[in-house]
């Protein structure tokens, strides 16, 4: 039981290159998502999916994409990388929405020049 | 705006010591989490609480809903302890995607 797997764990980018972060969880969660977290600043939330076929933005979706591509895997994509996007990225998975535990990734660490 | 204060933003403690880290928040909740996050960078879920206290081990979690106010305890703390504690709030009412992160305690405790 992996728990919540995320791939790459490190990625260099330049400006304008695109990249797709995987994310994957095998314990059957309906809800899934995608944080930010920058130096100083309290974990952000990108996008989420309340369950399979769904996703919605959050606090901080300009600039990224995702898929939903089915029950146990969440996709985030960067069309066109800036150095804004910067960051630790971490998925996290929870049984139903955030009254509930919420489980991450070990978060992919980005740097784009 | 919807708010979560942390505080203290950081603090030392010697081995043995008993540790408060204090989570606030600005108005009416669902849930209330309570993170660890390793000097890895790994974040673990803690607690999860909507009233009262829960305790696993040497950790404590207690939330007082009149006050907005949640605290953590460590009882007899080790260096391993050390680590960036963080609270999430789910606040009450709305759709999801409504889980608003502090920006965390960093714990270090010297042996």
């Amino acid at each position: 039981n992996a728990g919540v797997t995320q791939t790459p764990k490190f990625q260099v980018l330049k400006t304008g290159q695109s990249m797709t972060l995987q994310c994957a969880q095998d314990m059957n969660h309906n809800s899934m998502y995608w944080y930010r977290q920058d130096p100083g600043m309290g974990l952000r939330l990108i996008y989420y999916s309340a369950s399979e076929g769904t996703t919605d933005k959050g606090e901080v979706p300009n600039g990224y994409n995702v898929s939903r591509l089915n029950k146990r895997e969440f996709s985030l994509r960067l069309e066109s990388a800036a150095p804004s996007q910067t960051s630790v990225y971490f998925c996290a998975s929870s049984v139903q929405g955030e009254s509930y535990e919420q489980y991450f990734g070990p978060g992919t660490r980005l740097t784009v020049t | 705006k919807n708010e979560v204060e942390q505080s203290p933003q950081n603090l030392t403690a010697q081995e043995g010591e008993f540790i408060t880290i204090n989570c606030s928040y600005s108005v009416g909740i669902s849930a209330l989490h309570w993170l660890q996050q390793h000097p890895g960078g790994g974040i673990v879920s803690l607690f999860m609480l909507s009233s009262g206290k829960k305790k696993h081990g040497r950790l404590i979690a207690t939330i007082n809903i009149q006050e907005k106010h949640s605290s953590l305890h460590i009882t007899a703390s080790h260096p391993r302890d050390s680590a960036v504690y963080i609270c999430a709030v789910r606040f009450r009412g709305g759709s999801q995607g409504n889980l608003i992160f502090g920006k965390g305690t960093k714990l270090s405790v010297k042996p």
